[in-house]
């Protein structure tokens, strides 16, 4: 069965500093991963993806994913963060064979938290 | 284009009733789903619709019916509302055309509380 896990509730991080927010996965196959933002009292938004190709993807917002296929990890970056940037943070799998985005598979979600 | 409209925001039941939750989407998308956040678990998925008349289930879909008689509205019910779905739902829909990979559109959530 595929899963995602997010094994931090919440990160702080100080403006202007570099962050990251951790994801690991487990499915059978290739793997389609996302990340989704939420801010409060919102629906999600999307980020970012992993399909195929560059390990390093960029998204949205100035965000950015790293994926390890080895580590089977895709964590998200950010160089330098905004106090904008304090939001939930999802990161959600989807792989095997057939089915479709929509039975993607969510982490519990990140809390980030900046700092001014 | 307002992409995924939900209605209710916000709906308070007594255990034992019923209520359907509303859905409309004005992006031709095929897919819709219906997702549950609870804190500490994430979204998880309840039903899914991969087109008019085609109706599926999720993780979660215990005491809750849906139907896609039309491709731009997928309606939640549920049955007999237990405290235990006290929760945001929100619904989703995906462009076909973007094949798997499409990333899911979000609406803004109905948080029910069942008392």
């Amino acid at each position: 069965a595929q899963s995602v896990a997010q094994p931090e509730d919440q990160v702080n991080v100080a403006e202007g500093n570099p962050l990251t927010v951790k994801c690991t996965y487990s499915v059978s196959g290739n793997p389609y991963l996302f990340w989704y933002v939420q801010y409060p009292n919102r629906g999600l938004q999307f980020l970012l993806k992993y399909i195929t190709g560059d390990n390093l993807v960029k998204g949205s917002y100035g965000f950015e994913a790293e994926f390890n296929k080895s580590q089977t990890s895709f964590h998200l970056k950010k160089p330098s963060a905004l106090v904008s940037d304090s939001a939930l943070y999802f990161c959600a799998v989807r792989g095997g064979y057939g089915g479709a985005t929509n039975k993607l598979i969510f982490g519990t979600g990140t809390l980030l938290a900046v700092q001014p | 284009n307002a992409g995924v409209t939900q209605t209710p925001k916000f709906q308070v039941l007594k255990t034992g009733q019923s209520m359907t939750l509303q859905c409309a989407q004005d992006m031709n998308h095929e897919y819709m789903s219906w997702y549950r956040q609870d804190p500490g678990m994430g979204l998880r998925l309840i039903h899914y619709s991969v087109g008019a008349g085609i109706t599926d289930q999720g993780e979660v879909p215990n005491g809750y019916n849906v139907s896609r008689s039309t491709t731009e509205d997928f309606p939640l019910r549920l049955l007999s509302a237990a405290p235990s779905q006290t929760s945001v739902y929100f619904c989703a829909s995906i462009d076909r055309g973007a094949g798997d990979t499409g990333e899911l559109f979000f609406g803004e959530g109905s948080r029910l509380t069942v008392l």
